[in-house]
């Protein structure tokens, strides 16, 4: 069983479209995020949340908006997709915030035309 | 702005030397440094979280060493393997804070 599973691993669209990555854990954690991969390869978070309550809301674009229905869940949602926005976007899951250890999903990679 | 660095960049190494890396992070208001093992086109994957000065974690082959008042951190690896090849990142995360820092990594690549 996959701990931490995101879905599409591939997401090829054209810049203006809007689309969801989809993001979750079974390992009953309390707190997921969002990282984004940027060009120099850097881990960089966007978004976290614990049980559900948004705790991390870094400097992205407001065309970004995580949800996140219930504790097991957390979708990264991007309005308006421009080229920049091309990378590997990674959800990762831990039990108490940053204090322990990080599951990561497996990425998504996200090519905008 | 918090600085996570990571040297060397890029490490290649022949099978069956030892090698080892270093993270460097800001030496007041530690809290915690992680260890990840990241292999290409995988999810980066934790080895080790160390949260006291002078903490020594060990797996397998693979071990780390932890010095707070100076600020880093060494990874070693014993008697390399081509399975080693990987991106070893390091991340640090401070007293009160809520988000690790994440260094560049160090790209390892075992020669066979």
């Amino acid at each position: 069983d996959t701990a931490v599973s995101q879905t599409p691993k591939y997401l090829v669209t054209q810049m203006g479209n809007d689309k969801s990555i989809k993001c979750e854990q079974n390992l009953g954690h309390d707190t997921m995020y969002w990282y984004k991969q940027d060009s120099k390869k850097f881990l960089k978070i966007m978004f976290s949340y614990n049980n559900k309550e948004l705790i991390i809301n870094e400097t992205v674009p407001n065309r970004f908006s995580p949800k996140s229905p219930d504790k097991a869940h957390l979708n990264l949602h991007i309005n308006s997709l421009e080229l920049g926005d091309s990378a590997v976007y990674f959800c990762a899951s831990s039990p108490v915030r940053a204090r322990e250890k990080l599951f990561f999903g497996s990425g998504t990679q996200l090519s905008v035309l | 702005i918090l600085n996570v660095e990571q040297s060397p960049q890029s490490l290649h190494v022949q099978e069956g030397d030892s090698t080892n890396f270093t993270c460097s992070f800001p030496s007041s208001n530690f809290y915690a440094l992680h260890w990840y093992r990241w292999e290409t086109a995988k999810s980066p994957e934790a080895l080790f979280v160390m949260t006291l000065n002078g903490d020594e974690k060990k797996k397998g082959r693979i071990s780390a060493t932890l010095n707070t008042k100076e600020g880093y951190s060494y990874l070693y690896i014993k008697g390399s393997q081509p399975e080693d090849s990987a991106t070893y990142l390091c991340a640090f995360i401070g007293q009160g804070a809520q988000k690790l820092v994440f260094g560049q990594g160090t790209r390892l690549t075992i020669n066979p």
